[in-house]
């Protein structure tokens, strides 16, 4: 069964460093996502990806994060410059619509 | 906005016994909802799910979760628990034309032998 796949499973990276996580999605999937998990909080939505464009992003999703889709099959959440804050569990997800979203095991990313 | 309430934090239940975890949704035209199982340091698996149809959804692992309009509730419910249905529970819904899901703060459901 096809599965969405992420690497690093865990990151660490000090404060002010760029760090770059990695999706591969399944392959005839169309719309991406990223979505967040800070430790003992509730999974949000970050930003989410249609036709080679960001089609919705939150509040979250400041000039600091950018996501991209370089060859058809990566699909990459980058952050600037890491803050303390930006330590959470983060997930990608891949969907061919409404119908649901299959999620990867997600990257652990510990910012000191 | 669409939004999610799951009411209970924590649901300690013994091993056997049936469970009900709630959810709560705001209103809309067009509801789709979803319940997902992160299970300890793993990731999220789609546990079952609402899109249309019967109201009454199940899942293999005989969870089951019944979409009622008139009170805006999705409600997950099992009749009998085993130790390894431990885990979070969350639910939610999807919200504007991409499709993003608006999750509730989940549940922790821990089941006691």
């Amino acid at each position: 069964e096809p599965e969405v796949t992420q690497t690093p499973s865990h990151q660490v990276t000090q404060m002010g460093q760029e760090v770059i996580l990695r999706c591969v999605p399944i392959s005839n999937h169309l719309y991406f996502y990223w979505y967040r998990q800070i430790l003992g909080q509730k999974v949000e939505f970050l930003v989410s990806f249609y036709n080679n464009e960001i089609s919705e992003k939150s509040e979250i999703f400041d000039d600091q994060f950018s996501v991209e889709r370089p060859d058809g099959s990566n699909f990459t959440l980058k952050i600037r410059s890491t803050k303390l804050e930006d330590s959470a569990m983060y997930f990608c997800a891949s969907g061919t619509g409404v119908r649901e979203q299959y999620f990867g095991p997600g990257t652990r990313l510990t910012v000191t | 906005a669409q939004s999610v309430t799951q009411l209970d934090s924590q649901v300690p239940v013994f091993e056997e016994a049936p469970v009900e975890l709630r959810c709560n949704y705001s209103s809309s035209v067009s509801v789709y909802l979803f319940w997902y199982v992160q299970y300890p340091n793993q990731g999220l698996q789609l546990l079952l799910k609402y899109l249309s149809g019967s109201t009454l959804v199940e899942s293999i692992n005989g969870f089951e979760a019944e979409f009622n309009k008139s009170q805006t509730s999705f409600h997950l419910r099992k009749p009998s628990v085993h130790i390894s249905d431990t885990a979070e529970y969350f639910c939610a819904v999807v919200s504007g034309g991409y499709n993003k899901l608006i999750f509730g703060a989940g549940t922790r459901l821990a089941v006691h032998p």
